[in-house]
């Protein structure tokens, strides 16, 4: 799986759009980035994917560079439980099944009031 | 539905005893994972399961710690004996087959500390 880049942490005023920033410049073809976090004592939650496209779900967007090197996770208005660790992953989907994830080190997003 | 869910939550056990995981995943999930994250360090891939059968157990440690999914369904995790070291969390997650490039959903882990 191709590596990924994150600033280590990041601050974020409440009600304001966070921007998290994550370089893969390795990422092959068949490739998807995916996003993650972890609040504090709880397990990692799934937020978003996606493979070539922009992607916007009930929790976040996702938006991909044409050459698909980098990638920025958008929580359009955060809020105080947004705080977590953010975790880009770059991984390939083996149809049927799916590999482990290789989770770095993330983003320690940090929402002020 | 259910999410997956992981007993117990903490467990301290001294050195050399032994310890087991378990964890339910969400129910018709054939894909079951197994992570860990020791103090300070990344959340690991330990291993996967497809059913019953190890897919990939290619991040198990060492062979103090073996993992089972009998019948397809829960599955354990078993420390013997239990070292220093292995304290940490231990993370379960499941995915359904087709929906696996979804995402897995993660249970709250089981907090393992080891005196």
């Amino acid at each position: 799986d191709a590596k990924t880049t994150q600033p280590p942490s990041m601050d974020c005023a409440e009600g304001r759009a966070a921007n998290l920033p994550c370089n893969h410049s390795t990422i092959s073809g068949n490739e998807y980035v995916y996003w993650y976090r972890q609040i504090h004592s709880q397990g990692p939650q799934y937020i978003i994917h996606g493979l070539k496209n922009n992607e916007t779900n009930e929790m976040a967007s996702l938006i991909i560079t044409e050459d698909r090197k980098s990638s920025t996770l958008i929580l359009p208005h955060a809020t105080l439980r947004d705080t977590a660790v953010y975790y880009c992953i770059v991984r390939m989907y083996s149809g049927g099944g799916a590999d482990g994830l290789t989770f770095g080190k993330g983003t320690h997003l940090i929402i002020q009031p | 539905e259910a999410g997956v869910t992981q007993f117990p939550s903490h467990s301290v056990i001294e050195k050399g005893q032994t310890v087991t995981l378990r964890c339910d995943p969400i129910s018709g999930h054939d894909n079951l994972y197994w992570y860990r994250r020791v103090m300070g360090k990344e959340i690991k891939f330990l291993l996967h399961f497809v059913k019953e059968s190890k897919q990939d157990e290619s991040g198990m440690p060492n062979n103090r710690f073996l993992a089972e999914r009998t019948g397809g369904t829960y599955s354990t995790l078993k420390v013997q004996p239990a070292e220093l070291e292995d304290s940490g969390v231990y993370f379960c997650a499941s995915s359904q087959a087709y929906t696996a490039i979804y995402g897995y959903t993660f249970g709250s882990g089981t907090r393992l500390t080891v005196v």
